[in-house]
């Protein structure tokens, strides 16, 4: 079965400090692998998928085949990374969308 | 350019009611997907719309069906409302099936 786990519901860290949020995905061909972002009272908005391999707000997932990983880093959190973050996986490139969303992990950045 | 609209923004049914509910995709955008969240079960996939035929479906049941018109804008009805339907339902637009998606503000649906 096509499933997405992100173990942790809340995560808390200091300013700063380095951020790693998990993702592990249930899945038997090739994936695509994205992570989603809701800041407070704003939409959920794409952040990053693995076929860019960008960078975006200091953020970086690396997708691991073999540990079917994707877990989303970011060296220095900010304030304003506060958000809550899913994880998704889109069964099927370039091919009809059914994403599939973990539960989200709510990280809290203090100052 | 204008994001996705979803009317209405708030809705309060009763069971075995029915309910509409509404989605504009950003211009230009031919796909819409919607979502289903809810603080149990999370964000889940209820079905995708590309040219107004659906391409994908999520494991919901019959009650719980779509359609597309030729201006890309989609409907989302749910028939005969039971308690467990009350929650958030997302709409999502894209260029193309399986592209970047842009999400509406949601419809927040509450079933007494």
């Amino acid at each position: 079965a096509q499933r997405v786990t992100q173990p942790e519901k809340l995560l808390s860290v200091f300013k700063g400090a380095p951020v790693e949020l998990k993702c592990n995905y249930s899945y038997s061909g090739s994936p695509e692998l994205f992570w989603y972002v809701q800041y407070s009272r704003q939409r959920l908005q794409l952040l990053l998928r693995h076929i860019s391999r960008e960078s975006i707000k200091g953020f970086t997932a690396d997708l691991n085949k073999g540990e079917t990983s994707f877990h989303l880093k970011k060296p220095f959190a900010q304030e304003e990374d506060s958000a809550m973050y899913y994880c998704a996986l889109n069964p099927g490139y370039s091919s009809a969308s059914k994403i599939i969303f973990g539960s989200g992990t709510r990280l809290s950045i203090r100052p | 350019k204008a994001g996705v609209t979803q009317t209405p923004r708030y809705l309060i049914k009763t069971r075995g009611q029915q309910v509409t509910l509404s989605c504009s995709p950003i211009s230009g955008h031919r796909s819409v997907s919607w979502y289903q969240q809810t603080p149990g079960q999370g964000l889940q996939f209820l079905f995708e719309y590309f040219s107004e035929t659906q391409r994908n479906k999520g494991n919901f049941p019959g009650r719980f069906s779509g359609r597309q018109f030729s201006n890309s804008r989609s409907e989302m009805n749910v028939s005969t409302l039971e308690l467990g339907d009350s929650a958030l339902y997302l709409c999502a637009s894209s260029k193309s099936s399986g592209g970047e998606q842009f999400f509406g503000p949601g419809t927040r649906l509450t079933v007494l």
